[in-house]
């Protein structure tokens, strides 16, 4: 059984830049969520994704988009890029709605 | 909306010593109850949840928490830790079911 797997693990852009993160579930997992966890805080709800639609939203703003592919896999995009943006993102799987396995995060930063 | 508050920033103990992570949570209805761990530089591993029944929950790695209703609380222990145990430890909410709502964490440090 693969867990979760993010890539790429590290990446540097520029403010005003755009980005993408991507996620594949774990196996026989068809629900994932995104969340973003600045430093020394705990992880922020982004998004959720069910069956390749968006089924729940947290407090971010839309050029926070996402994508979920008929395999499950999954894509983070942000689009103009914010200092405030440097962070790590954390995708999980699931096959219910709760979040029960993390992959290890990309780490995000803004320049 | 739902909220937690995870009381201590650092827990610094012995290791074979017990240890007890605080975490209090705020709604009006009925919620699910998390708790996660992460190691440096990885992501979050689930160590146990409440989602109804018994209010003593056993999770993984020896761990376990109390669900109290009455004082909002979940707090999480651990009887013996061990060097292998110093990580950052999450308490999360949820009252949708899938959108969690984390503590900002508790730094578990254990030395000999």
């Amino acid at each position: 059984e693969t867990g979760v797997t993010q890539s790429p693990t590290h990446l540097i852009k520029t403010r005003g830049q755009q980005v993408t993160l991507r996620c594949s579930s774990q196996s026989g997992h068809n629900t994932v969520s995104w969340y973003q966890q600045a430093l020394g805080q705990g992880p922020q709800f982004i998004f959720q994704y069910y069956r390749e639609e968006e089924n729940g939203r947290g407090n971010f703003p839309p050029r926070f988009s996402g994508l979920q592919f008929p395999n499950y896999s999954s894509e983070l995009n942000v689009n103009a890029l914010e200092l405030d943006d440097s962070a790590l993102y954390l995708c999980a799987s699931s096959l219910t709605g709760t979040a029960s396995a993390f992959g290890s995060g990309t780490r995000l930063t803004v320049v | 909306a739902q909220s937690v508050t995870q009381l201590d920033s650092q827990v610094p103990v012995f290791e074979e010593a017990p240890v007890e992570l605080r975490c209090n949570y705020s709604s009006s209805v009925s919620v699910y109850l998390f708790w996660y761990v992460q190691y440096p530089n990885q992501g979050l591993q689930l160590l146990l949840k409440y989602l109804s029944g018994s209010t003593l929950v056993k999770g993984i790695n020896g761990f376990e928490a109390e669900f109290n209703k009455s004082q909002t609380s979940f707090h999480l222990r651990k009887p013996s830790v061990h060097i292998s145990d110093t990580a950052e430890y999450f308490c999360a909410v949820t009252l949708s079911g899938y959108a969690l709502n984390f503590g900002k964490g508790t730094s578990l440090l254990v030395t000999p």
